[in-house]
């Protein structure tokens, strides 16, 4: 069975703070992708890394995929209250058409 | 921009009774699916729906369950006998690629009685 951890669970910060959020696996992913949900709202994805080692960035949040394809972490620059909310890490196993989810980063931006 | 719809946003039913719900995915997309959450629990996937079959289903996907695209642009989940554990936030989601990013709808909330 495919397990995504998350952490930190919770995250709480002053505006303007530097944060990284951690994604871990013992599997192996053929690609992961970053959401962020809104309390009774639908996933939006955010990103979706396929290759081991790959960075992208998306304005002040940088992506990163682990060589082994097994981890990821999502980078925040200089967080703003708008950046507040649960990000969601998902992985697709290889060969297996569906996500698994993780349990979730819920991160407070105060002002 | 294209987003995924589902209606209705709440539904609320009795036990044993059964639900529609109704998903209309992004029109150019050819991969189907649908999640549950249940309050306070991790997104769980369900089903996943190309070239009008199951292409994969989870444990929790059994005879209760079943999915059709009855035209070009719907997408249903029927429960046959609704349960409580049933209640949970029910997500469609579509893709154009498989395993290149799901595009997810605003949810269902089922409420079983």
């Amino acid at each position: 069975t495919q397990l995504l951890e998350q952490s930190p669970q919770f995250l709480s910060i002053q505006e303007g703070e530097n944060l990284t959020v951690y994604c871990n696996s013992s599997s192996v992913f053929s690609s992961l992708q970053w959401y962020r949900q809104e309390p009774g709202e639908g996933p939006v994805l955010l990103v979706t890394v396929v290759t081991g080692g790959e960075v992208k960035k998306l304005k002040r949040l940088t992506f990163q995929f682990g060589d082994a394809r097994k981890d990821s972490s999502l980078h925040i620059t200089a967080a703003q209250p708008g950046d507040t909310g649960l990000y969601l890490c998902a992985g697709v196993a290889g060969g297996y058409n569906k996500l698994i989810f993780g349990a979730g980063t819920r991160l407070a931006v105060h002002p | 921009e294209p987003e995924v719809t589902q209606t209705p946003s709440h539904q609320v039913t009795q036990m044993g009774q059964e639900v529609i719900l109704h998903c209309v995915p992004i029109s150019n997309h050819l991969y189907f699916y649908w999640y549950r959450q249940i309050l306070g629990q991790k997104v769980e996937f369900l089903v996943s729906f190309y070239n009008n079959e199951i292409s994969e289903k989870s444990e929790i996907f059994d005879d209760q369950f079943s999915v059709e695209r009855p035209d070009g642009s719907n997408f249903t989940l029927k429960i046959r006998s609704t349960k409580l554990e049933d209640s949970a936030m029910y997500f469609c989601a579509s893709s154009s690629v498989g395993r290149e990013g799901e595009f997810f709808g605003p949810g269902t909330r089922l409420t079983v009685l």
